[in-house]
């Protein structure tokens, strides 16, 4: 089974408008961490936004926030005012359990491309 | 500070080849590990360090080889190039205890 999937291979937004994309997971851990990157079409990957299961808060990073549903098992990233520059490819990470030798393994989902229209 | 440093960004080889991918860090991470990302198929993770002297395993190692002999370096060493093996690599380093992974820009390898 997928740990982590993305449904939306493409998502468009218009300029200055809200939009989310979605992830959902699945572990059995009680111990996990949720992360999203970016990536650009140079092809780095950008950190964005991290959300760990015992946090209390939707984690918040200026224009992105995490929308965490922990019943449901999803972490959808919302980006608020969309800018041109968000054009890119979206991925959604998990990291379960925490310490030890898994804080350098994360699992991705097959990402999500966002075109933003001017 | 140059963060997560790859080399070469850019490859060719033929089948059978060997060579190694160069991966440094100038942040005293303790974790570091190679990725591959292929199409459709997000970044899927290949080998991994806790800290020098010490490696594992990933979803997908095989036909590749890793060491750390040092804190800063994790070289990724392919043996025998296969087709299969043409991807774009990142290497990637972590703190203990924050988990957010740091990224080098890529490799980009074609084994024809």
């Amino acid at each position: 089974a997928q740990k982590i999937t993305q449904t939306q291979p493409g998502m468009f937004v218009q300029e200055k408008e809200a939009v989310t994309l979605d992830c959902t997971y699945d572990t059995s851990d009680p111990s996990y961490g949720l992360f999203w990157y970016k990536q650009p079409s140079s092809g780095e990957m950008i950190f964005l936004i991290y959300q760990g299961s015992y946090d209390q808060q939707n984690a918040t990073e200026g224009r992105y926030s995490l929308n965490f549903q922990k019943a449901r098992k999803s972490a959808n990233l919302v980006i608020s005012a969309s800018q041109l520059g968000d054009s890119a490819m979206y991925f959604c990470a998990m990291r379960e359990g925490f310490g030890g030798t898994s804080y350098g393994k994360l699992t991705f989902g097959q990402g999500t491309i966002l075109t933003v229209h001017p | 500070n140059a963060g997560v440093t790859q080399t070469p960004k850019f490859q060719v080889l033929k089948t059978g080849q060997s060579m190694t991918l160069q991966c440094a860090q100038d942040m005293n991470h303790e974790y570091m590990s190679w990725y591959r990302q292929d199409p459709g198929m997000g970044l899927r993770l290949i080998h991994y360090s806790v800290g020098a002297g010490i490696t594992d395993q990933g979803e997908v190692p095989n036909g590749y080889n890793v060491s750390r002999s040092t804190t800063e370096d994790f070289p990724l060493r392919l043996l025998s190039a296969a087709p299969s093996q043409t991807s774009v690599y990142f290497c990637a380093s972590s703190r203990l205890f924050t988990g957010e992974l740091f990224f080098g820009e890529g490799s980009r390898l074609t084994v024809l």
